[in-house]
């Protein structure tokens, strides 16, 4: 049982390059979540997927697309990189979102650096 | 909108000290309330969670209750080791459908 499994673990970009941060969860939950980490400011929502086949946006969604594949996996699209995301990406997983039962589960990060 | 505000960091203590990180919260109805606690190079997870007033959460010697009347889920542990050293996020699930709404963070040093 892995968890929530984050690809890859580190990442250097140019300016304007594009790349998919892959996530997946093998503890069958219905909601899936993006989130960045920058210091001082806490984790902030990115993208999330309540269910399979919804997603919605969150605190900050601009310069980012996302994929609910199926159940398991959730995917996170920078088209055009650029320095202001340079960040710690975190995916999380949760039975439901909402709630007494909304204990979130995190992979271990994917740190990228955008020159 | 919900909002969850921590104590500014860094926490510095010496081990076998008593600990407590303050929090408090705005929401609307009756949230969830958690700590999660996050390793260096690593990941958050959940360290403790309460879902209702005076409910207290405990885990690994932490603890935290619920206070509805003050709005506050301050996390506590009587005598800190240096493996606890790490960033302690508190956040809150709103009622309804909803998210979960993180602190910005209070970071725990201890040394020997």
């Amino acid at each position: 049982n892995a968890g929530v499994t984050q690809t890859p673990k580190f990442q250097v970009l140019k300016t304007g390059q594009s790349m998919t941060l892959q996530c997946a969860q093998d503890m069958n939950h219905n909601s899936m979540y993006w989130y960045r980490q920058d210091p001082g400011m806490g984790l902030r929502l990115i993208y999330y997927s309540a269910s399979e086949g919804t997603t919605d946006k969150g605190e900050v969604p601009n310069g980012y697309n996302v994929s609910r594949l199926n159940k398991r996996e959730f995917s996170l699209r920078l088209e055009s990189a650029a320095p202001s995301q340079t960040s710690v990406y975190f995916c999380a997983s949760s039975e439901v979102a909402g709630g007494p039962s909304d204990t979130q589960y995190f992979g271990p990060g994917t740190r990228l650096t955008v020159l | 909108g919900d909002s969850v505000t921590q104590m500014e960091g860094p926490v510095t203590l010496s081990e076998e000290a008593f600990l407590t990180i303050n929090c408090t919260y705005t929401a609307t109805g009756y949230p969830s309330l958690f700590w999660y606690v996050q390793y260096p190079g690593e990941g958050l997870q959940l360290l403790l969670k309460a879902t209702k007033a005076d409910d207290k959460g405990s885990n690994k010697g932490f603890e935290a209750t619920y206070r509805k009347e003050t709005t506050s889920f301050h996390l506590e542990k009587g005598s800190v080791q240096v493996s606890d050293s790490a960033v302690y996020f508190c956040a809150l699930s709103g009622s309804g459908y909803s998210t979960l709404t993180f602190g910005k963070g209070t970071m725990l040093l201890v040394s020997p």
